[in-house]
């Protein structure tokens, strides 16, 4: 069984400011790991992904997010928030093997203010 | 090409009426997955379908969901005498075949939302 769990259901940074989100996974198999980002009226884009290789994974927009086996945790950041970044923020687990259902977190909205 | 459509992208029902959902995949996408997001809370796996199959039915709530996809492309999500805890949004994803191995991004439509009053 797989599970997720974010913490902050809202995070709010200045401009510029570091951007730190939060995502703990449980697994018991090795896990492949996903943020995803929704706009407003958008659907989800995926932001960045761990499957296996190099545990600091980089994606779009300026985001990254380290696997860290022994925390079980997979947290998304940014070093310098932009107004754009406002948006809703999920962190998903799915196994390596079989079909790859993903397993969401309930997901962190970041409001970036001037 | 073009991304995953849904339609309708809102649903305004009544408690007891059945509603459907359609989902067009990105062409050439093997796999489809229905999954939904109720207010506040994160999305939901409801069922997979790998080619016209459904492997995995096993985030279906209750026996009034069903769905079925045919010439492995369009799914449509049934939902019968739906009630007022099925409100929510109700996203679609499809990738490419979708087994062991590399991982094969699943890419998401813009969802319904449906409102059961």
């Amino acid at each position: 069984a797989q599970s997720v769990t974010q913490l902050g259901s809202h995070v709010s940074v200045s401009e510029g400011a570091l951007v730190l989100l939060r995502c703990n996974y449980s697994s018991s198999v090795p896990p492949y790991l996903f943020w995803y980002v929704q706009y407003p009226n958008q659907g989800l884009q995926l932001l960045l992904k761990y499957t296996t290789g190099a545990t600091l994974v980089k994606g779009i927009n300026g985001f990254e997010a380290e696997f860290k086996k022994s925390e079980t945790s997979f947290h998304l950041t940014k070093p310098s928030a932009h107004m754009s970044d406002a948006a809703e923020y999920f962190c998903a687990v799915s196994g390596n093997t079989g079909f790859q259902k993903l397993v969401f977190g309930t997901g962190t909205r970041l409001l970036v203010s001037p | 090409g073009a991304g995953v459509s849904q339609s309708p992208s809102n649903k305004v029902t009544e408690k007891g009426k059945d509603v459907e959902l359609r989902c067009d995949p990105i062409s050439g996408h093997t796999a489809l997955y229905w999954y939904r997001q109720r207010l506040g809370q994160g999305l939901e796996f409801l069922i997979y379908f790998q080619g016209n199959s459904a492997p995995d039915k096993s985030g279906l709530p209750s026996d009034r969901f069903s769905a079925e996809r045919t010439g492995e492309s369009v799914s449509t999500l049934t939902i019968q005498r739906t009630q007022q805890e099925d409100s929510a949004v109700y996203l679609c994803a499809s990738s490419y075949l979708s087994t062991g191995g590399p991982y094969n991004e699943q890419f998401f439509g813009p969802g319904t939302r449906l409102t059961v009053l």
